[in-house]
Formats: structure tokens, C-alpha cells, sequence
């Protein structure tokens, strides 16, 4: 069974652009939640979505948003980028259960210079 | 507001020592506690997970232990090698589902 994968998985891009990341899930799955990774923070949840719904949020601007589509792919999006953004962001699925395992893609590497 | 602290922010182990990480949180509502371990270029990836009606969980040469009146639990791994160098969190997970991560320990396994 293919594992979850990220594309792009590496990004350059400057200040007040914006940046659509993807995600996909492993076959089966309908939940996806995504994470941003830096030193010093671990791992802080952004959103997850459930059946193209998003079911829980973290606490993180407006200007990261996501999406899930019907075939459970999910798409992150990042408005008006600050330096600040510049982190690993993950994407992890599950079947979507209670304290179902997540399972994480590689990330995407996203440099705001 | 940082849910699940972690520690030692980094950790260096000679081959064969035993590595411990320490995790505590407050809310009590968390009943579902992984830990996940990491390799550079990689996502995390579940290592072993406890819930609080046990105080102990072995796997191999990893061991959960948990302490739900102190509201802390920790990794131990034995016999610790050169592969184990990673980075280590844990987590604590709730009725919501929310996964709450720690900040993570690099650890470093000298040969």
C-alpha cells in the first residue's frame, strides 16, 4: 500500500506570496490533518479534515487555509507569507477513528525568504 | 500554550545506555498517549502508544512508562543503538481526537 505523499517537497518562495501545498492520503483513509514543523515548536496542528469537512482546527491565522476533496486529497493554502512561515509542513492520514494511528508524508519544505 | 512538554531537548547516549524522554500535561482529558520517532528527510512515524489504564507498556527494547496521577510518561529505550538516533515526540491525544505534540528530543546514540 502506498504511503502518504507531499508534493512539492521542497518551496522558495518571498514574503506576502501565497503557497497551495498537497496532500495525499493513503488509499482508505478519509481524514487528513496537517502540521507545521519547526526547532524548538515540534510539531503544531493546523487542521484536520474528515469527508471534505474540517473537523478540528488549531489555533493559526486565517491565512492558512485547506481544503479536502472528495477522493480524500487535500490541499493546504497559505496566504500573505511572513519569514515566520518558513517551516516543514506535514500532512498525516488516518482511517479518521478515534486514536486512529496517523500515518505522515515526507513534508514539504517550505523557505519564505 | 504548549498542551505536552517535553525534555530533554536533546539527549546524547553511548551504544548500549539507556535513553529516557519525559513528557507531562495537565489536561486530563487526554487518554491516548504515542510517541512517535522521526529520521531526518522522513514524517514521523508511530513507535509505541500507552493508554492510562495501564502504568507500563514494553515493545521490544522500548518501553512507555505512565503516571497518571503526576500526569507524566516516558520513553526508555534499552540497549540503545546507533539506529535509534532520531528525533522523538510524544503526544497526547483526547476525546476530540486532537493530536497534542511535544517539542521533541534529538537523540544522539555514540557508537
Amino acid at each position: 500500500k502506498a504511503g502518504v505523499t507531499q508534493t512539492p517537497r521542497y518551496l522558495i518562495k518571498t514574503r506576502g506570496q501565497q503557497v497551495t501545498l498537497s496532500c495525499s492520503p493513503i488509499s482508505g483513509h478519509r481524514s487528513v490533518s496537517w502540521y507545521q514543523q519547526t526547532p524548538g515548536q515540534g510539531l503544531q496542528f493546523l487542521f484536520e479534515y474528515f469527508s471534505e469537512t474540517q473537523r478540528n482546527k488549531g489555533n493559526f491565522p486565517g491565512r492558512f487555509s485547506g481544503r479536502q476533496f472528495s477522493n480524500s486529497r487535500s490541499e493546504m493554502n497559505v496566504s500573505t507569507l511572513e519569514l515566520g512561515d518558513s517551516a516543514l509542513y506535514l500532512c498525516a492520514s488516518s482511517l479518521g477513528g478515534p486514536k486512529n494511528e496517523q500515518f505522515f508524508g515526507p513534508g514539504t519544505r517550505l523557505t519564505v525568504l | 500554550q504548549q498542551q505536552v512538554k517535553q525534555s530533554p531537548q536533546s539527549l546524547i547516549v553511548q551504544k548500549g545506555g539507556i535513553s529516557i524522554i519525559n513528557c507531562a500535561y495537565e489536561n486530563t482529558a487526554f487518554d491516548y498517549f504515542p510517541w512517535y520517532q522521526q529520521f531526518p528527510g522522513k514524517g514521523p512515524a508511530l513507535l509505541i502508544a500507552i493508554r492510562p489504564d495501564v502504568s507500563e507498556k514494553k515493545e521490544g527494547r522500548f518501553t512507555i512508562s505512565f503516571n497518571k496521577s503526576a500526569k507524566q510518561f516516558s520513553l526508555h529505550i534499552m540497549d540503545s543503538q546507533p539506529g535509534d538516533s532520531a528525533t522523538y515526540f510524544c503526544a497526547a491525544v483526547g476525546a476530540g481526537n486532537q493530536f497534542y505534540f511535544g517539542t521533541g528530543t534529538s537523540l544522539t546514540v555514540i557508537p
